[in-house]
Formats: C-alpha cells, structure tokens, sequence
C-alpha cells in the first residue's frame, strides 16, 4: 500500500478483555515496529520485526502482550486481560532493511480500556 | 537507559525563528532524529543529523549537534502557523536498526 496502515483507528474495549491491533506495513519493507504512545509522552518502543522473527522484543512491558508477524508483512499485536494503564495509542512503523532507514509510521490505534 | 529529554512548550511570534533543544544520555547514539506530529495524524520525520556531524540544514531547518554536551536542536526559520505541533527528538543507538527513544516532545504554539 502507499503507507502503513493501522486497523481499527480506534478501539474501547472493557478492563479483561482481549484485543488485536493489526498493522499492514508498506509493501516490500521488512523491517516492522511496534510503539505505544500514552497521553502527553513520546511514543515508546515495543518491538521489533525483521522478517518474521522479533528481533527485539525489550519493550514489551509485561507477559500480556504479545506480537506476530507470521508470513512478515502484517503483524499483530495482541493484549491480553487488558487493563485501564494500557490505554495509549500504538504506532505501527516499517523501514525498507535492516539499518537505520527512514521509518515511516501509521496513524496508530488508539486503545481506551474502561 | 537511555534518556531524552525536552523542554515541553515553546511559544513564537508567526515569521520569527523558533529553536527546540534536545538533551539525550547516552553517547553511542548514532543517529538523532526530529520528528513531527500534528493532531490527529502520524509521526512525520522533519530531518536527521549522523553523530560524525555537527550541524545539517535543510530548507528552514537547521539541525546543530553537540556531541561533548548530548544537546541537539532544531532551529526553524521564519516559522509559519503551519509550523503549530509537536515536535519530538529521537536518538537511535549502534545496534543497526530504528529502535528510536524519544523524547516527551515540545509543542510549539505560532500566534500572529
């Protein structure tokens, strides 16, 4: 596609509940990023994809979060029993290769957990 | 870790100069980055500056780095209303790929 594209823009969803947020790369990059951005804060890494593998998952906060990117274009970043902290809005970005290209970021999911 | 930091706010007269200071921790940052971001919309990258430069220019933008002093800045000439968002440092590190730590970003306000 022409950008990175983010899938729902927006999401609410009760405090235990489950989600996926799905992100669709720019076609040909393999290189994929997961960011969460609280209100107030610059965003903040979450992980990293390079291919199909996460090359670098550091970011993920806890044991409830979890990200694939099976056939490495589309990733999905699930939550589990999501809680109220975890409302954000998570930015997708994919880069051309394995260096420090330009990344180029979706408009991101905004995540509100009541 | 790795720490940015930047000043929250910053308030300019519409076709002055407007200069947003950055200060990062960590010295092996390779690459700096500022960024861009506009209500409702996504991160769009403004400009870059490699760690081996001091300074880079581009159009209305100059970016200076000071590597003794971990302070980058970026400096916007004759700022328009258009100009009005957040801006965000980032600072990358020698692993080789965009693992960007940003800062809290600088919202900066144009009034005529």
């Amino acid at each position: 596609g022409a950008g990175v594209s983010q899938t729902p823009s927006n999401k609410v969803t009760e405090k235990g509940k489950y989600v996926e947020l799905r992100c669709d790369p720019i076609s040909g990059h393999t290189a994929l990023y997961w960011y969460r951005q609280s209100l107030g804060q610059g965003p903040e890494f979450l992980i990293y994809f390079q291919g199909t593998g996460a090359a670098d998952d550091s970011g993920l906060p806890n044991d409830r979060f979890f990200a694939v990117r099976p056939e490495g274009s589309v990733s999905t970043l699930k939550i589990q029993r999501t809680e109220r902290g975890d409302s954000a809005v998570y930015l997708c970005a994919s880069s051309s290769g394995t260096g420090v290209e330009e990344a180029f970021f979706g408009q991101g999911t905004r995540l509100t957990v009541v | 870790g790795e720490d940015v930091e930047q000043s929250l706010f910053l308030s300019v007269r519409e076709g002055d100069s407007s200069v947003i200071n950055c200060t990062y921790t960590d010295s092996s940052s390779t690459y700096l980055y500022w960024y861009k971001q506009e209500p409702g919309a996504g991160l769009q990258l403004l400009t870059y500056i490699f760690s081996n430069m001091d300074m880079k220019q581009d159009q209305r933008l100059t970016v200076l780095l000071n590597k003794k002093d971990k302070h980058l800045s970026l400096r916007i000439a004759d700022t328009q209303t258009g100009d009005s968002a957040i801006y965000f440092c980032a600072v990358t590190f020698s692993g080789g790929y965009n693992k960007l730590i940003f800062g809290a970003g600088t919202r900066l306000a144009v009034h005529p």
